[in-house]
């Protein structure tokens, strides 16, 4: 099984200000990976696919990166909405979500 | 628009069944791989289980094999969680996904509770 590793586990940031948030798998997942937002009630919602591929209607402010078993998921300019909770997937073998991190308003 | 609304949820006793259902609508039901997440009051997601287009194919994690069936009926452009000899690790709120022709998950419904408590 290939487990996903998040951090931090929280991130406490002020609106403007850039997050930058990491998801480690435990091995090669090659570019199979995707990351989720998802608000307190709510269901997630795709933001990124295939590491760097803006899902439909998602702002530019969201980027993803990397590939292997590093990557990043990076919010250019935190916008009110954006606090909420981000998960990665892999779908190299079967599929597993990373434990999450949250982003707080500090 | 596509639509996905869950149901069968509740309060069960462990050792006990429930089956959940899923509607569908806004799209082409029977040319999507669909798919159930789960999460616990308070956790993390975890991909319980999908299926093939036609329903050929079905996988599991490996904590509801054996326990668990996801099946479909296209005809009624619906999707099934049969769950059985349940345990209180399995309460959760359960999402009934599809998977994007990219296989990601691009839209959910609005999750069903279930409970497993004596």
């Amino acid at each position: 099984e290939i487990v996903l590793t998040q951090s931090p586990a929280t991130l406490s940031l002020s609106p403007g200000e850039r997050a930058t948030l990491s998801c480690r798998a435990s091995q090669s997942v090659s570019s199979y990976l995707a990351w989720y937002q998802q608000k307190p009630g709510q269901a997630p919602r795709l933001l990124i696919y295939d590491a760097s591929n803006r899902a439909t209607g998602i702002p530019a402010r969201f980027s993803g990166s990397g590939s292997g078993t590093d990557f990043t998921l990076t919010i250019s300019s935190l916008e009110p909405e954006d606090f909420a909770v981000y998960y990665c997937q892999q779908r190299s073998d079967l599929f597993t979500f990373g434990p999450g991190t949250k982003v707080d308003i500090k | 628009e596509v639509q996905l609304v869950e149901s069968g949820g509740g309060l069960v006793q462990p050792g006990g069944s429930l089956r959940l259902s899923c509607a569908a609508s806004g799209f082409t039901f029977y040319t999507y791989w669909m798919t159930w997440v789960r999460q616990a009051p308070g956790k993390g997601l975890e991909w319980v289980a999908n299926i093939k287009e036609d329903g050929s194919e079905k996988y599991y994690v490996d904590s509801v094999k054996g326990r668990f069936t996801i099946s479909r009926d296209n005809a009624k452009k619906s999707l099934y969680l049969q769950m059985n000899g349940l345990r209180a690790e399995d309460t959760a709120v359960y999402y009934c996904v599809r998977a994007a022709t990219t296989q990601w998950y691009d839209y959910w419904g609005q999750g069903t509770l279930v409970a497993v408590s004596s």
